[in-house]
């Protein structure tokens, strides 16, 4: 069965260093998102990405932060100067379609480490 | 802004019990509504999709409904089991693009 991948599962970095978390959406899928969950916190969106465009985004996803598919398979979020308050889970999850019978799919995450 | 409530925050009983986890939404115009669990550290499971024009949706020893208008769904679990211990998350696809808004979960312990 067809699933969204992640990697690194884990990314340990400093503050002030950039960092890149890949995700491989499904093949089909036109409909790329990223969510955040910091620990012991709800899942939170960041941004949605359709037509090679963020057609979404929310407060939390300001420029600090950028969404790239830089080929046909990869999608990638990242945080150009990393604070101690990013660390947290991120999700990627993909959709086939837009409409209310697609529902989306999750990677299993990147957790982020910021010391 | 949409919002969504989960209760109970936390639950726990003993294997067999059948069970109902609450979320309640703000906003009644959505999309669809994905319940997930979630296991310790882990990421998320979806167990069921309820399109917002469906009023209930079964997998298995799961039930969800959905009453869009009164914005509540409801996940029923019947005979529980200990390997059904996990978190369990409520989310609404809502806004321009189907984004996911989710819940706090509902953290079950079934006990033997």
């Amino acid at each position: 069965e067809p699933e969204v991948t992640q990697t690194p599962s884990h990314q340990v970095t400093q503050m002030g260093q950039e960092v890149i978390l890949r995700c491989v959406p499904i093949s089909n899928h036109l409909y790329f998102y990223w969510y955040r969950q910091i620990l012991g916190q709800k899942v939170e969106f960041l941004v949605s990405f359709y037509n090679n465009e963020i057609s979404e985004k929310s407060e939390i996803f300001d420029d600090q932060f950028s969404v790239e598919r830089p080929d046909g398979s990869n999608f990638t979020l990242k945080i150009r100067s990393t604070k101690l308050e990013d660390s947290a889970m991120y999700f990627c999850a993909s959709t086939e379609a837009f409409g209310q019978e697609h529902e989306q799919y999750f990677g299993p995450g990147t957790r982020l480490t910021v010391t | 802004k949409q919002e969504v409530t989960q209760i109970p925050a936390a639950l726990s009983v003993p294997e067999g019990e059948n069970l109902v986890l609450n979320c309640s939404f703000t906003d009644s115009a959505i999309y669809n509504l994905q319940w997930f669990r979630q296991d310790p550290g882990k990421g998320l499971t979806s167990l069921l999709l309820i399109q917002s024009s469906q009023r209930e949706q079964t997998s298995g020893r799961l039930n969800a409904s959905l009453d869009k208008s009164s914005g509540r769904s409801t996940l029923y679990i019947a005979a529980s089991q200990p390997g059904d211990s996990a978190t369990y998350l409520c989310a609404v696809g809502s806004g321009g693009y189907n984004k996911l808004i989710f819940g706090a979960g509902t953290r079950l312990a079934v006990h033997p």
